[in-house]
């Protein structure tokens, strides 16, 4: 079953307006989760690394006014959106490191489109 | 800096042949490899990973990788190709077990003919 839940799934929001997207460890402890931006056809993009209880650390290129993350608890990670624009309008991915088992858990992923 | 190159963007294969997708990696350490699939509009499903050990790494649906360290690759196989198998699919490398983010390939489109 999954472990990470990401929701929601789609979001279609207007231009201006916040979206918040959540990402869950279902069950285990993420002291780490990562979120990745994929457009259409193309690859999963890192845009930031996301510790409990820190700052999260962002990629080269990526607006951290614009996408705010916060990762308030061990379980539990989010992606606010900021003021968006169509051009925000991607695929968002979060995964999370099971220090336990090692691998990256992905979330099922949100489509967000901004009109 | 890693880097993963897919040099495929889009293969095509009948149903009932053997498949293999290409990849290749640039990583400064040991690297962790991984093969994940993506069908459309959906999230990524982990087929298979390699840390250490044995280098030729069995995964889900029958799908199987082998690490050359030799040529830095890492490529995927399968040798009975499903028709559900048609997805996009994606290499990745990283670090430190998993707790680094990883950098993924430009991904390979896999079509299959009835």
């Amino acid at each position: 079953g999954a472990v990470v839940s990401q929701h929601p799934s789609r979001v279609i929001c207007k231009s201006g307006t916040s979206v918040k997207i959540e990402c869950r460890s279902l069950d285990f402890q993420a002291t780490t989760m990562f979120w990745y931006r994929q457009f259409p056809k193309q690859s999963l993009m890192l845009m930031a690394t996301s510790n409990e209880g820190s700052k999260a650390t962002y990629e080269q290129g990526v607006e951290k006014d614009k996408f705010l993350i916060n990762h308030a608890s061990l379980t539990l990670s989010t992606l606010t959106v900021t003021s968006a624009h169509p051009e925000d309008s991607s695929f968002y991915i979060c995964s999370a490191w099971d220090r336990q088992n090692s691998p990256l858990h992905f979330g099922n992923g949100t489509r967000l489109t901004v009109t | 800096a890693q880097s993963v190159t897919q040099p495929d963007i889009h293969i095509t294969v009948s149903e009932g042949a053997s498949l293999e997708l290409r990849c290749n990696y640039s990583y400064g350490a040991t690297p962790y490899l991984f093969w994940y699939v993506q069908s459309p509009g959906q999230g990524l499903q982990l087929l298979l990973k390699y840390f250490s050990g044995d280098t030729l790494v069995q995964g889900i649906k029958g799908f199987e990788a082998e690490f050359k360290r030799s040529q830095s690759s890492f490529n995927l196989r399968k040798p009975s190709v499903h028709w559900s198998d048609a997805a996009e699919y994606f290499c990745a490398v990283g670090g430190g077990a998993g707790r680094r983010a990883l950098t993924f390939g430009s991904g390979t489109r896999l079509q299959v003919q009835p």
